[in-house]
C-alpha cells in the first residue's frame, strides 16, 4: 500500500489569509486527489490533481479558492485561499495505487480558522 | 453524477451482535465498492472492497454483499467487539474515473 505523508497536520489560521498544504507519496501512484471533511461530516471530494496539468474540480469548488499543483508523480499540493471560518475542516490528500484500484489517504491536514 | 446513500446513520449494538450498514448507489457504471473506517482523530482506513464481478467476500468478522441489480451494497460485521465503535464510510467509483464518492457514514457503537 501507499504511504502518503501530509502537512502541515494541524494549524490554526487568521480569516483572510491563505495555507498550502503539501502531500507526498512514497511509490508511484496513477491518481491523487483532494477531499475535504466538514466536522462531523463525509468526506466530499475537491478535485483531482493532474500531473503537469490544471486539476479537475468538482462541483462547488473552484480554483480561485483551491489552488492544486502537481508538478511530478508522487506530490501535490493544495492551498486553501483567503480562509474565512467556514473552510475549517480536516483536508485529507489521497492516492489510488499503480493499478487504479484502492484509494489510500493521508493523515489529514486539520485546520481551524479564527 | 454519482450519489451514495448510506443507512443507518447511527448505530448501537451489543457487544457479540452483528451489525448491518447499508449503502445504495446511482451510477450503473459504478464497478468498486469500498469500506472505510474512520475512528476519532484518525484518517479512513480501507477495511475491505468489493468489485462488481462478485457477490459476496469476507474477511474474518468482517463481510461485504453486492447486488448489483438493485444498485446496493452492505456491511456486515458479526461478533461484534468496542474497537469496531467507529464511524464507517461506503464509497463507489468507476474504473472510467477512478473518482471515489463516499457515502454519508455510519457512527457504529459497540456497547460492553
Amino acid at each position: 500500500s501507499a504511504v502518503i505523508s501530509q502537512k502541515p497536520s494541524r494549524d490554526i489560521c487568521q480569516r483572510g489569509t491563505s495555507l498550502t498544504i503539501q502531500c507526498q507519496v512514497d511509490s508511484q501512484v496513477t491518481m491523487m486527489f483532494w477531499y475535504r471533511q466538514q466536522p462531523g461530516q463525509s468526506l466530499t471530494l475537491i478535485a483531482t490533481a493532474n500531473q503537469g496539468s490544471e486539476a479537475t474540480y468538482e462541483s462547488g469548488f473552484v480554483i480561485d479558492k483551491f489552488p492544486i499543483s502537481r508538478p511530478n508523480l508522487t506530490f501535490s499540493t493544495l492551498t486553501v485561499s483567503n480562509m474565512s471560518p467556514e473552510d475549517s475542516s480536516i483536508y485529507l490528500c489521497s492516492a489510488t495505487d499503480i493499478a487504479g484500484n484502492t484509494i489510500y489517504f493521508g493523515e489529514g491536514s486539520w485546520l481551524t480558522v479564527v | 453524477g454519482e450519489n451514495v446513500e448510506q443507512h443507518p446513520s447511527t448505530l448501537s449494538v451489543q457487544e457479540g451482535d452483528s451489525a448491518v450498514i447499508k449503502c445504495t448507489y446511482s451510477d450503473s457504471a459504478s464497478n468498486y465498492f469500498p469500506w472505510y473506517k474512520q475512528e476519532l482523530g484518525k484518517r479512513p482506513q480501507l477495511i475491505i472492497d468489493i468489485r462488481s464481478n462478485v457477490g459476496e467476500k469476507k474477511d474474518q468478522r468482517i463481510a461485504v454483499t453486492l447486488n448489483k441489480t438493485a444498485k446496493h451494497f452492505s456491511l456486515h460485521i458479526t461478533e461484534t467487539q468496542p474497537e469496531d465503535s467507529a464511524v464507517y464510510f461506503c464509497a463507489a467509483s468507476s474504473s472510467g474515473t477512478y473518482k471515489y464518492i463516499f457515502g454519508t457514514g455510519t457512527r457504529l457503537k459497540v456497547l460492553a
